[in-house]
């Protein structure tokens, strides 16, 4: 069975980066598309980015200048970087696998982020 | 961008009635394949995130008969039927047409 789970600090101050890494089982990330999601309070969802199978990335305008997503293919795990923080960033970030027709089939439980002085 | 209005916050049912939930959007997400670039997803507390349907109408494995996907062009319908206590839940819309791919609102589905 394909899983995902994100981890990283809880609580970033404002400025600083943010980083957090799902780690993946059952499945291969040298195949298909890991993309990161966050949910901001009040429930907005917002697509942030993804890295392909071949290691090729695409981000949203929104967060081109400040996110960066890497991965390392020996520990099944990929990264989400998201640098000079504020408190608009506060959300719960997920981590999904992207199938072929298109659509998030794997979540992880994702992990709340605060970002606060 | 594509926007995408689901104009329901919140839907209240009680269980075994039927429920819609409406997701409209900004320009068609029919693509030249002759799909629709929608999909549906499920978030109920403490579990992941679940998706329901894809291309607008194709249940995704294991989801109950109950859960149908409907609509083309730019309104698109996700119908409940025979409401289950479980699937009281927060229910989001995607299109993956054009990046940067975008969620609706959400819409709260809550016990009358």
């Amino acid at each position: 069975e394909v899983q995902l789970q994100e981890s990283g600090p809880g609580l970033v101050k404002p400025s600083q980066s943010l980083s957090l890494t799902c780690s993946v089982t059952g499945y291969s990330i040298t195949s298909n598309y890991w993309g990161w999601i966050r949910k901001f309070p009040g429930n907005k969802m917002e697509w942030m980015g993804y890295i392909s199978y071949s290691g090729s990335t695409s981000y949203n305008p929104s967060l081109k200048s400040r996110i960066s997503i890497t991965r390392d293919t020996s520990k099944n795990q990929f990264f989400l970087q998201l640098n000079s923080v504020t408190t608009e960033d506060t959300a719960t970030y997920y981590c999904a696998r992207r199938d072929n027709p298109y659509y998030f089939d794997y979540w992880g439980q994702g992990v709340m982020v605060t970002v606060s002085s | 961008q594509i926007t995408l209005t689901q104009q329901a916050e919140s839907l209240w049912v009680s269980p075994g009635e039927k429920v819609s939930i409406t997701c409209r959007a900004s320009q068609s997400l029919l693509y030249t394949d002759g799909k629709h670039y929608l999909s549906w997803y499920q978030q109920r507390p403490g579990q992941t995130t679940k998706a329901l349907i894809y291309h607008a109408s194709i249940r995704t494995d294991g989801v109950p008969t109950r859960f149908i996907g409907s609509g083309s062009g730019t309104e698109f319908t996700l119908s409940i039927e025979d409401v289950q206590p479980e699937d009281i839940a927060l229910y989001y819309c995607l299109q993956t047409l054009k990046k940067p791919w975008t969620f609706g609102g959400g819409t709260k589905l809550e016990l009358k």
